[in-house]
């Protein structure tokens, strides 16, 4: 058990719609990551936040956005969704945001979009 | 701009039997590289790392990766595989310095036979 908390586990909405993905990070952890794990496209890199601020943008679309709440748990919110976003998504934490902390995923959110 | 390539993407081994799984990364500027595995249906769990230091890193499942600069390599091997190590194995880089994005490769299925 790594300590991170996604919820929900499956999600299943239709195109057009928003949704919402929620993270709790690992006791005493202050960064947080989301990844989106696909068949064609691999782990990539959303975004990443340390004590509250964004400290890192990677491939993220404009449909997208997270953010990290004061009691340091973390929301990434889709909109516009497509069938393309179908995907699974993992949060991340770690305890500071240097290079050589190491992460700990959670179980991630497989997320269909029908 | 960092990029990781593993060289293979399913790696089929007898029980027993010794394996190696490839990576190459490239980057500007001083790295640190680590290896992750995701068994089905979890989330990625870190293997082992190098920071810095020795070249040759283990795990505590039996796994090595070797540190090469010169030919920009962090290479996984095993000498004997057991069933329970049938998963995917990422590699991973991330500069040095204050804001980090870990890069993925593109993952290895390993997959062990009886």
């Amino acid at each position: 058990d790594s300590g991170v908390t996604q919820t929900p586990k499956h999600l299943i909405t239709a195109t057009g719609q928003r949704v919402t993905l929620r993270c709790s990070p690992r006791s005493g952890d202050l960064s947080v990551y989301w990844y989106q794990q696909s068949l064609d496209q691999g782990l990539q890199f959303l975004i990443q936040y340390y004590n509250g601020e964004e400290r890192a943008k990677g491939n993220i679309l404009e449909r997208f956005s997270a953010q990290q709440f004061p009691d340091l748990h973390s929301e990434l919110n889709l909109s516009s969704l497509e069938l393309g976003d179908s995907a699974l998504y993992f949060c991340a934490s770690s305890v500071d945001p240097r290079g050589d902390s190491p992460l700990h995923f959670g179980n991630g959110t497989r997320l269909t979009v029908t | 701009a960092q990029s990781v390539t593993q060289l293979d993407s399913q790696v089929p081994v007898f029980e027993e039997a010794p394996v190696e799984l490839r990576c190459n990364y490239s980057s500007s500027v001083s790295v640190y590289l680590f290896w992750y595995v995701q068994y089905p249906n979890q989330g990625l769990q870190l293997l082992l790392k190098y920071l810095s230091g020795s070249t040759l890193v283990e795990s505590i499942n039996g796994f090595e990766a070797e540190f090469n600069k010169s030919q920009t390599s962090f290479h996984l091997r095993k000498p004997s595989v057991h069933i329970s190590d049938t998963a995917e194995y990422f590699c991973a880089v991330s500069s040095s310095g204050s804001a980090r994005q870990l890069t993925f490769g593109s993952g290895t299925q390993l997959t062990v036979l009886p």
